[in-house]
């Protein structure tokens, strides 16, 4: 299948710890976040979302934080395990409905 | 089917010809949207459907790129002329509706078309 992310940055975590992954978006006008994760060879899959007037939002074993300041958005997984290996891609979306994606990062689980 | 699918699932063109991808979005799906990706790269929009509308084609990388929609189900897109930098994987995503709610704005992806201009 497809080779997501060749030159990607890759944070490595073992297995069972806590990772979190970074982005920074572009635009102070963006009112809504998306977090996607794509597994080697599949289109991506969305995980979680946030609101930017929010600050923090929790799913299952995940949860994302907005910092409006600094424009900064993350997505920390719990407890992490084999199958969360894949590249996690954050989107903004402008108040004029263009998305915007960033590079992505490879989270990479060692046993 | 379930879910979004496209065809074809690979195509390999020469240089300077037109090329058209197509996607089937899950039904009942109102919104519907193209993405790109490069090797090595992340995501770039490039269009999205409400019904068979496009709101804005800004995304659009050039005028050699067009989409269009019919009867709030099938979506094209079109590369005229087609240039080696158009070599990518072509995605295409459905959602029931383009709001900022997750009941409504999560995206199913289609496995993608693999184009390549030789």
């Amino acid at each position: 299948g497809e080779s997501v992310g060749l030159h990607l940055p890759t944070l490595s975590v073992q297995e069972g710890d806590n990772s979190i992954i970074n982005c920074a978006y572009s635009n102070s006008a963006s009112d809504y976040f998306i977090w996607y994760k794509q597994e080697s060879g599949k289109g991506p899959q969305f995980i979680i979302d946030i609101r930017s007037n929010m600050d923090k939002r929790q799913g299952q074993r995940v949860t994302v934080l907005l910092n409006k300041t600094v424009k900064h958005l993350s997505l920390q997984i719990a407890a992490t395990q084999p199958g969360d290996s894949a590249v996690y891609f954050c989107a903004e979306i402008h108040r004029d409905d263009k998305i915007i994606f960033g590079k992505g990062t490879r989270l990479h689980i060692l046993p | 089917g379930a879910g979004v699918s496209q065809s074809p699932s690979n195509k390999v063109t020469e240089k300077g010809k037109d090329v058209e991808l197509r996607c089937d979005p899950i039904s009942g799906h109102t919104a519907l949207y193209w993405y790109r990706q490069r090797l090595g790269q992340g995501l770039e929009f490039l269009i999205y459907f409400q019904g068979n509308s496009a709101p804005d084609k800004s995304g659009l990388p050039s005028d050699r790129f067009s989409a269009e929609r019919t009867g709030e189900s099938v979506s094209t897109l079109t590369i005229q002329r087609t240039q080696q930098e158009d070599s990518a994987v072509y995605l295409c995503a459905s959602s029931l509706a383009w709001r900022r709610d997750p009941t409504y704005n999560e995206q199913f992806f289609g496995p993608g078309t693999r184009l390549t201009v030789l």
